[in-house]
């Protein structure tokens, strides 16, 4: 499968726990994109990166949130100290030289309790 | 302020007639504006999509309507059939940007 992979695909954490979201891009792809879709809304941007470069943070809480997508290996969303606002669907997409094309994973289901 | 708005959250049809779907945004640097569907438990997939140069786009059943002046585009799926039933998402993007700006989603159903 040489789509966009992201795991875990569901994912619970007590409250103050932290969570470390995965995403593979497609293969040649170097452009990494994180939006979060909270229950009836659409997805909003949080971060934009290519190979160990943050471009574009600007819709992450300034707070717990990080975000790498370093030489080797696949991009790590982390939420750390994790509250039951943070519960979502976290998807990562990723594109080539084209951004407006960007082809998006199947999300990871977070669940806070 | 919500830049990208679909207004109607659902959207019920008669397989074989045409479903419009509509999208406002207000946000002038907008210059590619792209269509998704979405299926439960699944990631966005794309559909179709327009330049800001260009007024309309089409891909066999689906075309996209673009009207600068109005900040307005819309999807025709046209005849519409029961496994487009899903929800689809309008989206925005700036030049040179790389992020996406998303509405909020508008649930077709078509009933066979």
């Amino acid at each position: 499968n040489a789509g966009v992979m992201q795991n875990p695909r569901h994912l619970v954490r007590r409250r103050g726990q932290e969570a470390r979201l995965r995403c593979s891009p497609m293969k040649g792809h170097s452009h990494v994109y994180w939006y979060r879709q909270l229950p009836e809304e659409g997805l909003k941007f949080m971060v934009y990166l290519q190979k160990e470069n943050i471009i574009d943070e600007s819709g992450m809480p300034k707070e717990r949130f990080s975000a790498e997508f370093p030489k080797e290996g696949p991009s790590i969303l982390r939420i750390q100290q994790v509250v039951r606002g943070d519960s979502a669907a976290y998807f990562c997409a990723s594109s080539g030289r084209d951004y407006y094309e960007q082809f998006f994973g199947p999300g990871t289901r977070l669940t806070v309790l | 302020d919500q830049q990208v708005k679909q207004n109607s959250p659902s959207l019920s049809v008669q397989e074989g007639r045409i479903s419009i779907l509509n999208c406002d945004y207000t946000n002038s640097m907008f210059d590619y504006f792209l269509w998704y569907k979405k299926y439960p438990a699944e990631g966005p997939t794309f559909l179709i999509s327009i330049s800001s140069i260009k007024d309309k786009n089409e891909d066999g059943r689906f075309t996209v309507f673009l009207n600068k002046s109005a900040k307005h585009l819309s999807l025709h799926i046209v005849p519409s059939q029961p496994g487009d039933s899903a929800v689809y998402f309008c989206a925005a993007s700036e030049i040179n940007a790389g992020k996406s700006t998303f509405g909020d989603g508008t649930t077709l159903t078509v009933k066979p």
